[in-house]
This record gives C-alpha cells, sequence and structure tokens, in this order.
C-alpha cells in the first residue's frame, strides 16, 4: 500500500520556468524524503526534511513540510531540460512508503 | 566506491518458470530492501533485512516469493511459479541507517522482469 498521494501526476514546463510537486500522506512521520527516477533507472535521493523542520534548501530545490496539514511540497527552481524525470515522495515513520510519483517534462 | 549492484537488468521468462534477482549492496550497509515497481506508480516494499535478519516482510507473497541474505551481504529474491502479473522492476536498496527512523535509501538500477 502507498501512503504518499503525489500531485499533480504529470507536470510540462518549458526551461526556466519553476516546477512544484505536491505530497499529501495520512499517518505521522519521522521524516519526508524526495527521490527522482529517470526513465529505466534507479531511485537518487535528493532531500531528506525531518518532521520538526519545515523548510530545506539544496541548490535549485527547496522543500517544504507542514505536518498539520500532512503536506509537503518540491520545488524545483529555474527547471532545466536535465530535470525531466519522475519524483516521488516517501514518508518514513518506521518503514519508507513511496507516492505514486510526479512525472515532469522539462521542454527546452 | 561502487553503488547498489543488481542483476539481470532484463529477465524474460515464461509464466511458471522461476527466476531469481541478486543484490549487492554498498559496502558496510547494513539495511537491505527490495522494492517492486509497477509501471507508473511508485516502489513498493516487499521486504527489508537488518544484517542476515529480514525484519519486515509483511508485504512479500510468501506462496511464490522468497528471499534471503545469508551472510549479511548480498542477497537474491526468487519468484517460484512467476505470474503474468509479476512483471515489473524489482529494485534492490541499501542504507547505512537501521531501525524505524530511515535514512537515505541507496537504489539499484533495478531489474525488469517480463512474464509471457
Amino acid at each position: 500500500s502507498q501512503q504518499g498521494e503525489e500531485d499533480p501526476q504529470a507536470l510540462s514546463i518549458q526551461e526556466g520556468e519553476n516546477a512544484t510537486m505536491n505530497c499529501s500522506y495520512k499517518t505521522s512521520i519521522n521524516n519526508l524524503q524526495w527521490y527522482r527516477q529517470n526513465s529505466g533507472r534507479g531511485l537518487v535521493h535528493l532531500i531528506l526534511i525531518r518532521s520538526n523542520e519545515r523548510e530545506k534548501h539544496s541548490g535549485r530545490l527547496r522543500v517544504t513540510l507542514d505536518t498539520s496539514k500532512k503536506s509537503s511540497s518540491l520545488l524545483i527552481t529555474a527547471s532545466r531540460a536535465a530535470d525531466t524525470a519522475s519524483y516521488f515522495c516517501a514518508t518514513s515513520g518506521g518503514k519508507l512508503i513511496f507516492g505514486q510519483g510526479t512525472e515532469l517534462s522539462v521542454k527546452p | 566506491e561502487a553503488g547498489v549492484v543488481q542483476s539481470p537488468r532484463y529477465k524474460i521468462i515464461e509464466k511458471k518458470q522461476p527466476v531469481a534477482f541478486w543484490c549487492n549492496p554498498i559496502s558496510g550497509h547494513n539495511t537491505l530492501y527490495w522494492y517492486l515497481q509497477n509501471l507508473g506508480q511508485g516502489p513498493e516494499l516487499l521486504i527489508r533485512y537488518e544484517n542476515e535478519e529480514a525484519v519486515d516482510d509483511s508485504q512479500l507473497p510468501k506462496d511464490r516469493f522468497s528471499a534471503e541474505r545469508l551472510k549479511g551481504v548480498d542477497s537474491t529474491l526468487k519468484i517460484q511459479p512467476a505470474e503474468l502479473g509479476d512483471s515489473a522492476v524489482y529494485l534492490c536498496a541499501s542504507s547505512s541507517i537501521s531501525g524505524a527512523n530511515t535514512g537515505e535509501l541507496f537504489f539499484g538500477e533495478g531489474s525488469r522482469l517480463t512474464v509471457l
């Protein structure tokens, strides 16, 4: 079973624009993680935010966490064609459970 | 440093045949995971090992799936007999962090299974 629900399921933008993906979950968590998966490849860890943190940055990535609303968002600024991939949130609360993912397409 | 290594990358078999997947985690990572990923879906946990002990196998269909990690390093996931619905990508991941507070997972490239 999957806990996270991601929104939108698919997102298409132009290079240089910002991309925002949202994740909602149902139960309490220790941390929330975001992963990227290029087509036909394994998942790559992007960022981890703990339950007592509200915002975290890593390069062009910004993640927010609202535990009262049980939701998180991933913002990719100044997107590039190389950012085209599927993005998954994963919640940790005893085990790591992945959402359905958002398929991001960045057009040059 | 070598990453998580999985083999084979691709496997095509007929239904009712057995199949096995192998995973070599990152050196020193005591925690190992097997996930199943269907097309267009997120990974779903099959089993988690801490060293050689399977600490969470609640999602593993034990009638046809089995896994082992005999020396606490490499792991093998077996399906016998395979069914059409088993067609999916089988992902192995490892972590240096044990316990319920899961840290960063390092994934292999996956083994794509097609059952005809």
